[in-house]
């Protein structure tokens, strides 16, 4: 079957890093994406990786390698406003999206 | 900026009802989806489609049924309620492109409640 797996939950301090990972087995691979929810919000979308490699954007850099069936999400200097889910979702070989159940990350101060 | 809109952010039904849930996307894509969130599961899509008059079977189907009679809006309906149905619904726009498919785009949900 497929299988994508997340923390459930993480807590970090205000100011300092977070790495958060997502592993998964699916049939193929077309892409990796991580979006994040805020309480009662829709997913917005953060970021997309189809090669390895680490992609930077501002504060949030996500990771990935395909011969691991791994990625994570890293997000620095952690703002208050950063206590969301985070869901990593992976294109299959027929594109199906297949999600993970999101990682809660509470931001202490 | 994409904007995709669903009827009701918040919904109170009884067993046995139907139910209408419905999106609007004005960004001329293609693709659509109806999803389910319950909490620790994750994300289940429900159906989708790929053009007008045109539906697919996702994940978990059952119960469900939807309508796709114009480009941009795409329904979601509960023939009759049950409280095993009582989630957050989500929909979602996707454009196709030469490269391939581009990201899910998102409503704001719908919060349903069955009693």
């Amino acid at each position: 079957g497929q299988n994508i797996d997340q923390p459930t939950e993480m807590t970090a301090t205000e100011g300092a890093i977070v790495q958060i990972n997502c592993t998964y087995q699916t049939s193929g691979f077309n892409g990796l994406f991580w979006y994040q929810q805020h309480a009662g919000e829709a997913p917005t979308f953060l970021s997309y990786n189809v090669l390895d490699g680490l992609e930077e954007k501002g504060r949030f850099s996500s990771f990935l390698s395909r011969s691991k069936g791994y990625s994570y999400l890293l997000l620095k200097e952690l703002q208050m406003k950063d206590s969301a889910s985070y869901l990593c979702a992976v294109y299959d070989s027929n594109y199906q999206l297949i999600w993970g159940a999101g990682t809660k990350l509470i931001i202490k101060p | 900026d994409v904007k995709v809109t669903q009827s009701s952010r918040y919904l109170v039904k009884r067993t046995g009802e139907k139910v209408f849930l419905e999106c609007v996307q004005d960004m001329d894509h293609e693709n659509m989806f109806w999803y389910r969130q319950d909490p620790g599961l994750g994300l289940r899509l429900i159906y989708f489609s790929y053009d007008v008059k045109m539906k697919e079977k996702g994940d978990i189907p059952e119960g469900y049924s939807v309508s796709r009679e114009k480009k941009e809006r795409f329904s979601l309906i509960l023939e009759s309620a049950s409280t095993n149905q009582t989630s957050m619904y989500l929909c979602a726009t996707q454009s196709r492109t030469r490269e391939g498919l581009e990201t899910q785009y998102f409503g704001p949900g719908t919060r349903l409640l069955v009693l």
